[in-house]
């Protein structure tokens, strides 16, 4: 079955304790994406990558890191977490750039920093 | 990428069918429109894109006029499980960021 898949679907941490949320995709898309989503403001992407070795902010990348060693996986990597980033994440993936918008979601990654 | 206007929220029945317009006054010529669907906790999923006129799927209608300005995504006969939130989009195709509005709360009723 074709799909996006991200681990954790739930993490409670602590201030300052470095972690990573991983995302995993079985299309052999080049594009792949974070975003966050807040209430009241809406899914925001934080980081987005062209294809492999390639990666660029989106309009909230601070206090986040990303790499994309391999076409499949795409990880979320929090050096530092901080309450503010509180939040429920999505990775995102889609093929070429021929077809922009159907990108496919993963479940969601729903992270709590205390 | 365009910026979009659309309802914050709409209600409806069971059975009845559902248009739900965007606005998109500043689209540019390479622009497409699209709509994706959001349940509680999960992720967005895609529904229909389009140039203009109209484009129909299994789910869905996207109705598209001349001036391409705006964009209505009619949905036949809802059911309770359509109440979510949907979201219009238009860039073009190849972009690298996709922004998403607040979206239009649908809710669906007995």
């Amino acid at each position: 079955e074709a799909q996006v898949t991200q681990n954790p679907r739930y993490l409670i941490t602590v201030t300052g304790k470095k972690l990573t949320v991983t995302c995993s995709q079985n299309m052999n898309h080049e594009y792949m994406s974070w975003y966050r989503q807040d209430p009241g403001l809406g899914l925001r992407q934080i980081y987005y990558s062209m294809n492999v070795e390639v990666t660029d902010k989106g309009d909230v990348p601070e206090g986040y890191k990303v790499s994309r060693k391999e076409k499949r996986n795409f990880p979320l990597i929090l050096e530092s977490p901080s309450p503010n980033q509180t939040s429920l994440y999505f990775c995102a993936s889609r093929t070429d750039s021929s077809s922009l918008y159907e990108q496919y979601f993963g479940p969601g990654t729903r992270l709590t920093v205390t | 990428l365009a910026k979009t206007t659309q309802p914050i929220s709409m209600d409806s029945y069971e059975g009845q069918e559902v248009n739900i317009t965007c606005s998109h006054n500043n689209i540019a010529t390479n622009d497409y429109i699209t709509w994706y669907q959001q349940f509680p906790s999960q992720g967005p999923r895609f529904i229909i894109q389009g140039y203009k006129t109209k484009v129909t799927n299994e789910v869905a209608s996207l109705f598209i006029p001349a001036d391409r300005k705006s964009s209505t995504l009619s949905l036949p006969r809802v059911s309770l499980s359509d109440t979510a939130v949907y979201y219009c989009l238009v860039g073009e195709l190849g972009y690298s960021t996709l922004t998403f509005g607040k979206g239009t709360m649908l809710l669906v009723s007995p």
